[in-house]
C-alpha cells in the first residue's frame, strides 16, 4: 500500500516562530488532507490540498502532486497550535472500488510560551 | 452546524468483553469512516458505511464491526475485547464520498481494556 512519511517527528519552537512539516507519499494520490490533533484527541480538519496553494491565517499549505510531496507552514507559531499535525491521503483499497484516507505518523510540536 | 459527536467518551472494559461505541455525523452526511488510533500503529482506518451499507473495510479482525442507522447514525462493535484494544476510536464524516472529501472528526472514545 501506500506510505505516508512526515518529517521531522517531533519539533519544539519558541513562540512566534515559524515552522514547516513535510509529508511525502509514496504514489500518486487523488486528494492530501492535514489535519491538527490537540492535545485532548479532536481532530481537526486544516486543509484539503490534492495540489497547489492553500492559506488560513497563520498557516498555508502547498502540495506538489508530481514530486509526491506536501508542506505545512505555520507562522508566528503560538501555544495553542501545539499538539500533532497529521497529513493523510487518500489511497484506494484494491478490490473495494473505493478508497481510503492514509494517515502518516505525524509530527509533534510543542510551541513553549 | 452540530460536529460529529461520539459517546461515550471513556470507557473501560476487561478482557473478553464487548463494546458498543456510537457516531452521530454532521446532519446530512452519510459517510462514516471509523478509524483506531494506537501510540504503536498510529491511525489505522477500521471501515466505511453509507446508506446503511459497509462500504469499504480496513484490515482488522473480525471482532470488529459496526453497523449504520437509516439517519447516519453509525455504531461500532468490538467483541471478545483484547488488551491491544486499548485505543483512541475515531468517527468521521462526510457528505458522501469518503475519503475523496474533507473528513470531519468526532472527539474520539478512549478505550482501556483491562
Amino acid at each position: 500500500g501506500i506510505q505516508v512519511e512526515q518529517s521531522p517527528p517531533d519539533l519544539i519552537l519558541q513562540e512566534g516562530a515559524n515552522s514547516t512539516l513535510r509529508c511525502n507519499f509514496s504514489d500518486s494520490v487523488n486528494n492530501l488532507q492535514w489535519f491538527h490533533q490537540n492535545p485532548w484527541g479532536q481532530l481537526i480538519n486544516l486543509f484539503y490540498i490534492p495540489s497547489g496553494t492553500k492559506q488560513n491565517g497563520r498557516l498555508s499549505a502547498t502540495t506538489v502532486a508530481t514530486e509526491r510531496y506536501s508542506l505545512l507552514y505555520i507562522s508566528s507559531s503560538q501555544t495553542t497550535d501545539s499538539g500533532v499535525y497529521f497529513c493523510a491521503v487518500e489511497s484506494s483499497t484494491t478490490g473495494s472500488g473505493y478508497s481510503t484516507l492514509t494517515f502518516g505518523k505525524g509530527t509533534m510540536l510543542l510551541v513553549s510560551p | 452546524k452540530a460536529g460529529v459527536t461520539q459517546t461515550p467518551r471513556y470507557l473501560i472494559k476487561t478482557r473478553g468483553q464487548q463494546v458498543t461505541l456510537s457516531c452521530s455525523p454532521i446532519s446530512g452526511h452519510r459517510s462514516v469512516s471509523w478509524y483506531q488510533q494506537t501510540p504503536g500503529q498510529g491511525l489505522q482506518f477500521l471501515f466505511e458505511y453509507f446508506s446503511e451499507t459497509q462500504r469499504n473495510k480496513g484490515n482488522f479482525p473480525g471482532r470488529f464491526s459496526g453497523r449504520q442507522f437509516s439517519n447516519s447514525r453509525s455504531e461500532m462493535n468490538v467483541s471478545t475485547l483484547e488488551l491491544g484494544d486499548s485505543a483512541l476510536y475515531l468517527c468521521a464524516s462526510s457528505s458522501g464520498w469518503g475519503a475523496r472529501e474533507t473528513q470531519y472528526f468526532g472527539p474520539g472514545t478512549r478505550l482501556l481494556v483491562l
